[in-house]
């Protein structure tokens, strides 16, 4: 099966412009991560999706970032204005819901630049 | 909430050699699951080995195996003969059995010398 698709693989943008990250999961993954990695550190959920339907976005700073899961398949995760903080990995990850099939499958994510 | 601790920021181990690379967590949960990824510099995570908590045997695959402790909420990688192509960052991951909410620890890098 395909795997997770990411784009752009790449970005730079100054300090204030905005920018969309897309992610188009696995085919019948009803669950959908978005994570942010800084540089020598680990993942850090932003977001979790099922479906269409928001599960937890407790770490999401949503007065810059906000997400979308259109239909419950491909996602978009937006950083309006960017900070110079926000330079990261951006990483989209899907999984099977329920107690089987438990694992996570990641796409190859977004290096971003805030200059 | 859960977390998860990886103390290891890096390691380092001669091929051919064992290394164990460790990983604690908290949580209030009685049913979850754990697993190690691998992150290589190209970024891809990649699964290295999963637990699901409610089972006592500890898992394996292949050179790789955990020694998963659920009273000590204690869950170690061991790599057995290791490669060079083991080298990467590894991270220790969280699963929560009823909300799928899934968190990483800050992660280990192994280098691995010839």
């Amino acid at each position: 099966e395909a795997g997770v698709a990411q784009s752009p693989r790449y970005k730079i943008i100054e300090k204030r412009q905005s920018v969309a990250f897309w992610c188009n999961p696995i085919s019948g993954h009803a669950t959908l991560y978005w994570y942010q990695q800084i540089l020598g550190q680990g993942p850090k959920l932003l977001i979790q999706f099922q479906n269409n339907g928001v599960v937890d976005d407790s770490q999401l700073p949503k007065d810059r970032f906000s997400a979308e899961r259109l239909k419950g398949v491909d996602s978009t995760l937006k950083i309006q204005p960017a900070k110079l903080e926000d330079s990261a990995v951006y990483l989209c990850a899907s999984s099977r819901t329920g107690r089987v099939n438990t694992e996570a499958f990641f796409g190859q994510g977004t290096r971003l630049t805030v200059v | 909430a859960q977390t998860v601790t990886q103390s290891q920021p890096e390691m380092s181990v001669q091929e051919a050699e064992t290394v164990t690379l460790s990983c604690t967590y908290d949580t209030s949960e009685s049913d979850y699951y754990l697993f190690w990824y691998k992150q290589p510099p190209s970024r891809q995570m990649i699964l290295v080995i999963r637990q699901e908590a409610y089972k006592q045997q500890n898992a394996t695959e292949n050179r790789f195996s955990v020694n998963f402790q659920k009273a000590a909420k204690s869950f170690s990688l061991k790599i057995s003969d290791s490669q060079l192509g083991d080298a990467a960052m590894y991270f220790c991951a969280y699963r929560s059995y009823n909300t799928d909410k899934l968190i990483f620890g800050t992660g280990t890098r192994l280098q691995v010398f010839p």
